[in-house]
């Protein structure tokens, strides 16, 4: 069965480091997501991506945070300059255009920032 | 604003029955389930896109009240396996504050 891949699964870095956390999504989806959950909290959705572009951001995706699509495989995130409060996991979703309502969630990439 | 969910945590037998509730102060028009075992992604369960529709998933179903803006969740005879966190979510991708629910033998 396809699925969303992420990598790396852990990442440690220092405060101020440039991170980019790399998604691969199901081949024929079309929608992907953002999240983050800090330990032991909630969800919490960062960003939505269609057509190339930012559909949707939160509150939380702020100038730190950037996505990209470099080819036609990959959805990246990247955090410029990180903070401690960075530190969470970050999953990556998509969804098809045939079935936008269902949401496939990558395996996560663990950010701690020292 | 998150919707808030409750209980926050439940601890069933096996084979017992459980329901979890999801509020929000705002209108709903589509409500989101999603179940996150510790340490794993979360897993979508299901989505209710219209006031009063129920859906069914094994023997995990859902039930939507638009005008009291809230979702339910019900777990019949509950399975070692429905050990999570469960979660609701609004549109705008918002998540509930969860319910953590755990199944003894």
């Amino acid at each position: 069965e396809p699925e969303v891949t992420q990598t790396p699964s852990h990442q440690v870095t220092q405060m101020g480091q440039e991170v980019i956390l790399r998604c691969v999504p199901i081949s024929n989806h079309l929608y992907f997501y953002w999240y983050r959950q800090i330990l032991g909290q909630k969800v919490e959705f960062l960003v939505s991506f269609y057509n190339n572009e930012i559909s949707e951001k939160s509150e939380i995706f702020d100038d730190q945070f950037s996505v990209e699509r470099p080819d036609g495989s990959n959805f990246t995130l990247k955090i410029r300059s990180t903070k401690l409060e960075d530190s969470a996991m970050y999953f990556c979703a998509s969804t098809s255009t045939g079935n936008p309502e269902t949401q496939y969630f990558g395996p996560g990439t663990r950010l701690l920032v020292l | 604003q998150q919707p808030v969910q409750s209980p926050q945590a439940v601890i069933l037998r096996e084979g017992e029955d459980a329901v979890i509730n999801c509020s929000s102060s705002k209108a709903l028009y589509s409500v989101h389930w999603y179940r996150q075992k510790h340490g794993e992604a979360p897993v979508f369960l299901m989505i209710l896109l219209k006031g009063g529709e129920q859906k069914g998933h094994e023997k995990i179903s859902a039930s939507f009240n638009e005008k009291k803006q809230q979702s339910s969740l019900y777990l019949t005879a509950s399975q070692l396996s429905y050990s999570g966190t469960y979660f609701c979510a609004c549109e705008k991708l918002t998540f509930g504050t969860g319910t953590r629910l755990t199944i003894i033998p």
